[in-house]
């Protein structure tokens, strides 16, 4: 079946740090791939996603890219805040799943240091 | 926007008690989702629900059972709630087929003593 592997955590930074939290997927067929934030206290927010492979998706100055030949989905920002701080989760949604189900990884929580 | 509202933020029960845990989307999607989240397990998936009176167990349906008799709502039930129970539930919601991605109500913890 599918699944999610992302790195545990927590991944402690300083302000204006770089971050890449690793994602790697096993799926049959074409993927879509997200990336979800959970701010404390609240529930998940999409961040960012892609359809197919080599799309990059982006937000907040947040990217990862959907590489096929290695089937990862990694995170990165150059530059983070302490508002970043938070737990993040990689998921995929399996090719023709009308049922729109997704798989998460187990979350990667990220701590921002002033 | 669409919006995804759980009954509760936070709720304590005893050993033995039945749950009920509530879900209510305003955006007439037909998909819902009970998942219950773990540190270090991520999300995982207890039932889903296509449309009224439809429901299918997700990955972990065990010690849980759901009810879907309106659209708009889908309730996420403990018959006899035991320690192991005590996490995030999250719900969420999707339009059938959609290209979109599923959108998540803020969470219920809960604890059982």
């Amino acid at each position: 079946g599918d699944s999610v592997t992302q790195m545990e955590g927590p991944v402690t930074l300083s302000e204006e740090a770089f971050l890449t939290i690793n994602c790697t997927y096993t799926a049959t067929g074409y993927p879509s791939l997200f990336w979800y934030v959970q701010y404390p206290g609240e529930g998940l927010q999409l961040l960012l996603k892609a359809t197919k492979a080599d799309d990059k998706g982006s937000n907040k100055g947040f990217e990862a890219t959907y590489r096929k030949e290695t089937t990862s989905f990694h995170l990165e920002k150059g530059s983070v805040q302490v508002s970043d701080s938070a737990v993040y989760f990689c998921a995929l949604r399996g090719f023709n799943n009308a049922g729109n189900m997704l798989t998460f990884g187990g979350g990667t929580r990220l701590m921002v240091k002033p | 926007d669409v919006k995804v509202t759980q009954s509760s933020r936070y709720l304590v029960k005893r050993t033995g008690e039945k749950v009920f845990l509530e879900c209510v989307q305003d955006m007439d999607h037909e998909n819902m989702f009970w998942y219950r989240q773990d540190p270090g397990l991520g999300l995982r998936l207890i039932y889903f629900s296509y449309d009224v009176k439809m429901k299918e167990k997700g990955d972990i349906p065990e010690g849980y059972s759901v009810s879907r008799e309106k659209k708009e709502r889908f309730s996420l039930i403990l018959e006899s709630a035991s320690t192991n129970q005590t996490s995030m539930y999250l719900c969420a919601s999707i339009r059938w087929a959609a290209t979109d991605t599923q959108y998540f109500g803020p969470g219920t913890r809960l604890t059982v003593l």
